[in-house]
């Protein structure tokens, strides 16, 4: 099936640094989700966009609705040790039951 | 948002034998839907799980493979028939409703032999 293409793949970073990754796509979605996965666990919800250019933020994390609706963008201000882990963005459209398409992932290591 | 509970949480199995997972959750739930994720890879929906009908399945997914229950608003069952080495997984439960996010499990972690 269709999956959503995230970058970068993977990235090492130092403790305090910012993050930003980004997820594009050849279909419009109208919802986008972004999930973090630690390992032995299953996503958790980070952030969830229903809007066309709405930017929203949790905590040190803001992401934003593409205005094509065919991306979205992550970004982790001053990452700590915990930050580490895989970074799933989603795409769902309420008229299809609310399936959602997910991307291929983005593996976060962050170094001390 | 809703506790959801999976089992078993991993398990080892010999090829051609069957294995059903259990998701239970908390609370009532309009969507219940069924995900696998392969090592290293995303999350691939398996299935929709509909309360009192037949599940709505991805292409590339069939019922005789992976049979799907849903008796009631809070819980459903995926089994894993003749399974083989390609079978080894994370299954995923995950639980939303319409205009609502979807939440989920951590997982059964299955591995053939």
């Amino acid at each position: 099936g269709q999956q959503l293409n995230q970058s970068p793949q993977s990235m090492f970073i130092q403790e305090g640094e910012d993050v930003s990754m980004n997820c594009t796509s050849s279909s419009i979605f109208n919802t986008w989700l972004w999930y973090k996965q630690d390992p032995g666990e299953g996503p958790v919800l980070l952030i969830a966009l229903y809007k066309a250019g709405e930017l929203t933020s949790n905590g040190r994390l803001t992401a934003q609705f593409g205005i094509t609706r065919k991306d979205s963008f992550l970004n982790i201000s001053a990452s700590i040790p915990s930050d580490v882990g895989i970074y799933f963005c989603a795409g769902g459209n309420t008229g299809t039951a609310s399936k959602l398409t997910f991307g291929t992932g983005t593996r976060l290591q962050v170094t001390l | 948002s809703a506790v959801i509970s999976q089992k078993p949480s991993r398990d080892i199995c010999q090829r051609g034998t069957s294995l059903t997972i259990q998701c239970q959750v908390d609370s009532q739930v309009t969507m219940m839907f069924w995900y696998r994720q392969q090592p290293g890879q995303s999350l691939t929906l398996i299935a929709t799980a509909n309360q009192g009908s037949e599940a709505t399945y991805e292409s590339g997914f069939v019922i005789d493979k992976f049979p799907i229950s849903r008796p009631n608003l809070t819980f459903s069952t995926l089994t894993v028939s003749n399974m083989s080495p390609e079978d080894s997984s994370i299954y995923l439960c995950s639980v939303g409703g319409f205009n609502q996010p979807q939440h989920f499990g951590d997982g059964t972690r299955l591995s053939i032999l």
